[in-house]
């Protein structure tokens, strides 16, 4: 079973700055099915990227996400205030613990 | 626009059996795709359950599998999840969803129920 490893756990971080969120896999994964997720508080998760950099419909471009094999990365390049919530990476069945981004 | 929306008991007993139904609008399930069900628990991470293709093709979550029973019914364009001898540990909010494929990521989602086990 594919373990995957969020970090960091917490992030602190201002609008306008710019995110890093890693999504570490126990192994080699294809990147066709590692996807990222945003949730806000009360509310089902949102896809934000699929096939490891394609972004989904209706998200904006600050949004971006890459990596490959065990290693995966997504980019917020410039916060805004929405985007401060928890993310997940998901591959297969299998989710990360989630990566928060709060307000600093 | 797809929506989805679950719905079932929001109180279960313990050793009992939980059910529910994610009607779906905006989409025939006939016409393809997966649906899933996810679950989280309060203040918890995420995690698959299963999915279901329109042809009654299932995949269970490994760790599930022997509790879990996924169907659909196309003629009211739902489907259903049935998990057995549930616990506290099965106190969680019960989402479903659409997959782009069997194993890809959910697009669109349901708002959530939250289930809770106790007696």
């Amino acid at each position: 079973e594919i373990v995957l490893t969020q970090s960091p756990g917490t992030l602190s971080l201002s609008p306008g700055e710019r995110a890093t969120l890693s999504c570490r896999a126990s192994q080699s994964v294809s990147s066709s099915y590692l996807a990222w997720y945003q949730q806000k508080p009360g509310q089902a998760p949102r896809l934000l990227i699929y096939g490891a950099s394609s972004r989904a419909t209706g998200i904006p471009d600050r949004f971006s996400g890459s990596g490959s094999g065990t290693d995966f990365t997504l980019t917020i390049s410039r916060l805004e205030p929405e985007d401060f919530a928890v993310y997940y990476c998901q591959s297969l069945y299998t989710f990360g613990q989630g990566t928060k981004l709060e307000i600093k | 626009q797809v929506q989805l929306q679950e719905s079932g008991p929001g109180l279960v007993k313990p050793s009992e059996t939980l059910s529910l139904t994610c009607a779906v609008s905006g989409y025939s399930i006939s016409s393809g795709y997966y649906w899933g069900w996810i679950r989280q628990p309060p203040g918890k991470g995420l995690e698959w359950i299963g999915s279901i293709y329109h042809s009654g093709s299932t995949y269970y979550n490994p760790s599930l599998k022997s509790r879990v029973t996924i169907s659909v019914d196309t003629s009211k364009n739902q489907f259903s999840l049935k998990l057995s001898s549930v616990t506290a540990a099965d106190t969680a909010v019960y989402y479903c969803a659409r997959r782009l494929t069997v194993a890809g990521p959910g697009d669109y989602w349901g708002q959530g129920t939250l289930v809770t086990v106790s007696s």
